[in-house]
């Protein structure tokens, strides 16, 4: 248990629909980031969150919309995705060591 | 930019084998290192963190050690157990909440 929660752990949905990743984090962290794994590449920074204030948005289209109600609170809202954004999404959250990630959320985009 | 780069990519060994996995980095400006393991499909579960002052740090069978001049980190594995199969990955944290990740090697360890 690292203390980052990330529901659901599965996730499949149609092209049309609109659907809600969470992540929740008891760490008292106060940057919490949003990062894509897709089969054999790297991961990649999606967003950034530093005390509720988005810090970074790494060309991420728009069609994945990030909320973060508190510094405890993330979610990755997800509308008209694309058969390619099928990935691992992974929350993590940090302070001032090191970083501290979520089991991840696997979405099928069908 | 920062770079990280893993090598090897893959690494498969016989159970009981002691073995070392690299990182190495191209601006030694670094905050502090940290080593993942990530199992297949999973998320990424924190095994070491390295400050830049520090040269080691050990838990359990895990050592890792960060020589911030030449770029590099390594981390040891003593004594090899089936359960160590994963892929490890390294990742470097520079200013504020930077962090940049290598790709990763995959480890094999065969009973």
């Amino acid at each position: 248990e690292t203390g980052v929660t990330q529901t659901p752990r599965h996730l499949v949905m149609g092209m049309t629909n609109k659907k809600s990743l969470k992540c929740e984090q008891h760490l008292g962290h106060n940057a919490m980031y949003w990062y894509k794994q897709s089969a054999k590449k790297p991961l990649e920074l999606m967003f950034v969150y530093n005390f509720k204030e988005q810090t970074e948005n790494n060309s991420v289209p728009s069609r994945f919309s990030p909320e973060c109600p508190n510094s405890s609170h993330l979610f990755l809202h997800l509308h008209t995705l694309q058969p390619e954004d099928s990935a691992l999404y992974l929350c993590a959250s940090s302070q001032d060591q090191g970083k501290y990630f979520g089991a991840g959320t696997r979405l099928s985009v069908l | 930019k920062q770079e990280v780069t893993q090598i090897p990519a893959a690494l498969s060994v016989p159970e009981g084998e002691n073995l070392v996995l690299n990182c190495s980095f191209t601006d030694s400006a670094i905050y502090n290192l940290q080593w993942f393991r990530q199992d297949p499909g999973k998320g990424l579960t924190s095994l070491l963190l390295i400050q830049s002052s520090q040269r080691e740090q050990t838990s359990g069978r895990l050592n890792a050690s960060l020589d911030k001049s030449s770029g590099r980190s390594t981390l040891y594995i003593a004594a090899s157990q089936p359960g160590d199969s994963a892929t490890y990955l390294c990742a470097v944290r520079v200013t504020g909440n930077q962090f940049y990740f290598g790709t990763g090697t995959s480890l094999t360890v065969i009973p």
